[in-house]
């Protein structure tokens, strides 16, 4: 069992460059999250999706573009990377108002 | 900006103490759940407690919650070095937690 699959696990940019970091969960899970964690602080949310077409934005969502096109799939997008976006990013997947399953994350080292 | 904060930021203790950590919430939940991180891992859900519920059990973890003071706290009981790591609570649910800052535990063998 998978779980929630993360791609890939380190990656470093350029500054004015754009990636998509991948998420994929294998638990048919409604909900799918990203969060960005900075040195000594908890996870923020940048956007979530509730379902397959619906998709809406968190915490900190400049920068940012995801889209949910199926249950399994939720890339998340950077249109134009700048160093304040060096982070480390986690995916996560819910069934309901219940636990969140997280993927190990993507290391992202803009330059 | 982050629900609330936890405290302590950092906790040392020797294998075979209790370890206890804090965590304050601004707004009214639903639930309120706590999660683990190992270094350079991702998290890994411990346990949820419902607002209705004062505290609760699961194996060496308790947890209460007090929703008059918006505040919970875990307690993890006959600490191993295998505890060592960062723990969240999150409030929220689904696909919108909210973390604290964390308190990153080490335990000493």
């Amino acid at each position: 069992n998978a779980g929630v699959t993360q791609t890939p696990k380190f990656q470093v940019l350029k500054t004015g460059q754009s990636m998509t970091l991948q998420c994929a969960q294998d638990m048919n899970h409604e909900y799918m999250s990203w969060y960005r964690q900075d040195p000594g602080m908890g996870l923020r949310l940048i956007h979530y999706s509730v379902g397959a077409g619906i998709t809406d934005q968190g915490e900190v969502p400049n920068g940012y573009n995801v889209s949910r096109s199926t249950t399994e799939d939720f890339p998340l997008r950077l249109l134009s990377a700048a160093p304040s976006q060096t982070s480390v990013y986690f995916c996560a997947s819910a069934q309901g108002a219940t636990e969140a399953f997280f993927g190990q994350g993507t290391r992202l080292t803009v330059v | 900006s982050q629900q609330g904060e936890e405290d302590p930021q950092a906790l040392s203790i020797q294998e075979g103490e209790n370890a206890t950590m804090n965590c304050s919430y601004k707004t009214s939940i639903n639930n309120l759940q706590w999660y683990r991180q190992n270094s350079g891992r991702g998290l890994v859900h411990l346990i949820l407690i419902r607002s209705n519920e004062r505290e609760k059990h699961s194996g060496r973890l308790r947890v209460t919650l007090d929703t008059s003071k918006k505040s919970s706290s875990l307690l993890i009981t006959a600490s191993r070095a295998a505890d060592t790591a960062s723990y969240f609570c999150a409030s929220g649910s689904g696909s919108r937690l909210t973390f604290g800052e964390g308190t990153q535990l080490t335990v000493n063998p």
